[in-house]
């Protein structure tokens, strides 16, 4: 079975400086996706990023970008430039494979951002 | 719809009573999940169809949880004597078939009085 751990309940960061979010996996499927959601309180899960576990370069997706260690199952998630609307709760999750979204979620880890 | 709708948004039961969650998919999205998140918790995996059918049913935490999606689209999770431990946000998700994400409703938050 996948577990997903996220080791930072709380974390935060000023304005405009970098934060980086850690997560880990197991898993004994090699073909498989990983995924960055944003929990705002309005509580809709909102996709920040994803990455595709048979591709080595790690996706970025604007101010956001991943450190994919395939080896290690590690998965973690760099804010640059953070902004006030990026406080929010942030998951991790595990999916994606054989073509169906049933999600592994962590527990999640509090992001504030600071003025 | 553009995207997900779920009704109610909250809703307060008494214990023992039965409810219907709905969840309104993405027009066209073929899989539905629902997913369940306690207090502090990340979601967790409930049930997912493809069409109408219960394509895997494994997170559903006893018999007391049903689902349907009769027609293919709209689908209600259906939670028979609740207890204050089924409190949650409900979550809905849907993708489409070979869609690189599953888009997410802004749930619907139970609370067993």
């Amino acid at each position: 079975a996948q577990t997903v751990t996220q080791s930072q309940p709380e974390m935060s960061v000023q304005e405009a400086e970098t934060v980086t979010l850690s997560c880990t996996y197991d898993t004994s499927e090699n073909n498989y996706y990983l995924f960055w959601y944003k929990q705002p309180p309005s509580r809709q899960m909102i996709l920040v990023i994803r990455q595709e576990a048979y591709k080595q370069q790690n996706a970025t997706e604007n101010r956001f970008s991943v450190n994919f260690q395939k080896a290690a199952k590690s998965f973690s998630l760099k804010i640059s430039d953070s902004q006030l609307g990026d406080t929010a709760m942030y998951f991790c999750a595990f999916g994606g494979s054989q073509g169906t979204y049933k999600y592994i979620f962590g527990t999640g880890t509090r992001l504030k951002v600071l003025a | 719809g553009a995207g997900v709708s779920q009704t109610p948004s909250n809703k307060v039961t008494e214990k023992g009573k039965y409810v219907e969650l709905r969840c309104d998919p993405i027009s066209g999205h073929t899989a539905l999940y629902w997913y369940r998140q306690s207090l502090g918790q990340g979601p967790e995996f409930l049930i997912y169809f493809q069409g109408t059918g219960a394509a895997d049913d494994s997170g559903l935490p006893n018999d007391r949880f049903f689902a349907v999606r009769p027609e293919g689209s709209v689908s209600t999770l259906k939670i028979q004597r609740t207890e204050r431990g089924d409190s949650a946000v409900y979550l809905c998700a849907s993708s489409s078939l070979g869609g690189a994400e599953a888009f997410f409703g802004q749930g619907t938050r139970l609370t067993v009085v």
